[in-house]
């Protein structure tokens, strides 16, 4: 069964670094795209960031580019989301996700729990 | 970018009542064109992919429809754990995508 286990809830101040990870199991990690999808609080969902996890090539949303770096830990099967300067405006939750490889149609199709993110001086 | 844009917000029906979502692209996506369910505190579960495939274990009751610009998500007889709110999520270029922003289905 494929399972894709998040870290738990963080609660940081406005400037703050911070890294959350997703665990991958039930599937060979390195094949799948894997990355982040963030939902506000008033429910809409934006996708951040994908990595390849066989040679760690990378794709960011143009709205988060810069704000934010995907990595992932082959050894562990383990992706990372990382913030260096954390915002009030990043309060959210974080879903991690991984890509189908059904040839032709690339969509999410696994879930993590999700991360609950608050920022907050 | 490609706007993805979801019809109605809110839906209000009964038990027993069929439900009729909709889902509009701002330009031609063909058909691919993802549905997800969200229940409160979970996480999305995928329904449909590639606009009408359903996905493993998911009920007939749901079927998804469209082609090009428009897209329609059904459910042929709302059952109580059904009442939650649905995305609409497109792939069309290579490692981009872009959601709906939701409609929920709410009991009447």
């Amino acid at each position: 069964e494929v399972q894709l286990v998040q870290s738990g809830a963080e609660v940081k101040k406005p400037g703050e670094s911070l890294k959350i990870s997703c665990k991958g199991s039930g599937y060979n990690f390195i094949y799948y795209w894997i990355g982040w999808v963030r939902q506000m609080p008033g429910g809409d969902l934006d996708w951040m960031a994908v990595i390849y996890p066989g040679d760690s090539t990378t794709r960011y949303s143009p709205s988060f580019q810069g704000h934010v770096t995907i990595s992932v830990d082959r050894s562990d099967s383990t992706a990372y989301l990382q913030w260096s300067s954390l915002k009030a405006s990043d309060t959210a939750f974080y879903y991690c996700v991984r890509r189908t490889g059904v040839a032709a149609s690339f969509h999410f199709d696994h879930w993590g729990q999700g991360t609950l993110v608050t920022v907050s001086s | 970018e490609i706007v993805m844009t979801q019809s109605p917000a809110t839906l209000s029906a009964s038990p027993g009542e069929r439900a009729t979502l909709s889902c509009r692209a701002s330009q031609s996506i063909t058909n691919n064109l993802a549905w997800y369910q969200q229940k409160p505190g979970q996480a999305p579960r995928l329904l449909i992919f590639g606009a009408s495939s359903r996905a493993t274990g998911i009920p007939v009751r749901f079927s998804g429809s469209g082609s090009g610009t428009e897209f329609t998500l059904t459910i042929s007889s709302l059952q109580s754990e059904d009442f939650a709110v649905y995305y609409c999520l497109q792939y069309n270029n290579w490692l981009t995508w872009t959601f709906g922003q939701g409609t929920k289905v709410e009991i009447k």
